[in-house]
């Protein structure tokens, strides 16, 4: 099935804890996406990627880190710099193809939780 | 600078009812598209609609329905005869301009009770 998978479903930080998140996408699309959602608040962007090996900062990237080696992987990692990490994180991809109006799909998120 | 403002915050209704969600944007833009997701309670976000500015005519898709005016920046979404399955949080979103990034709204919750 072509998609985007999110891994783990659920994650917990421990204090001081670095803490990587998974996206992959087999829909071969160029562009992924990092958001951060709070509980009754709307999507916020923290990091994309329009090509492989490059990525750029969104709204709220301090405390956050991604790498694009592969078209596929989007992977991020919540580092220790991010004081209040607890959130529900969603991946998504898009295809270039059209510009910035193509649709954007999603996987199915990570929960993140602060021992 | 994009930005989407839903300001219904949470809507509540008995299965069958009409539900009509309220989208302003502004854009410096003078082409663009608008989307509509979906997110049920599993958290995933589900893609609804996405349109033109160019064409301002209603449509309709089975139970859905979507109201574009460009001389107001408004672009509501209908759903007619709701089911207890609709019940989500609904999402208007609008791209920024020439950055392949998408400016959110902060969401009406609509729930549906049978």
């Amino acid at each position: 099935d072509g998609g985007i998978t999110q891994s783990p479903k659920y994650l917990f930080r421990k204090e001081g804890q670095n803490v990587t998140l998974s996206c992959e996408q087999n829909l071969n699309h160029d562009a992924m996406y990092w958001y951060r959602q709070d509980p009754g608040q709307g999507l916020r962007l923290i990091y994309y990627s329009q090509i492989v090996n490059d990525f750029q900062k969104g709204d709220i990237a301090e405390g956050y880190s991604v790498s694009r080696e592969k078209k596929e992987s989007f992977p991020l990692t919540v580092t220790s710099a991010q004081k209040n990490p607890t959130a529900f994180y969603l991946c998504a991809s898009m295809s270039v193809l059209a510009g910035g109006t193509d649709i954007q799909y999603f996987g199915a998120g990570t929960r993140l939780s602060v021992l | 600078a994009q930005k989407v403002t839903q300001a219904q915050t949470e809507i509540s209704v008995v299965e069958k009812e009409d539900v009509t969600l309220d989208c302003v944007y502004e854009t410096r833009d003078t082409t663009y598209y608008l989307f509509w997701y979906k997110q049920p309670p599993s958290g995933e976000l589900v893609f609804l609609i996405r349109r033109n500015s160019f064409d301002e005519q209603n449509e309709i898709s089975g139970r859905y329905s979507w109201n574009f005016q460009k001389s107001t920046s408004s672009f509501n979404f209908t759903i007619t005869a709701s089911q207890v399955v609709d019940s989500a949080v609904y999402f208007c979103a609008l791209p920024s301009d020439n950055d392949y990034k998408l400016s959110f709204g902060a969401g009406t919750t609509v729930t549906v009770r049978a």
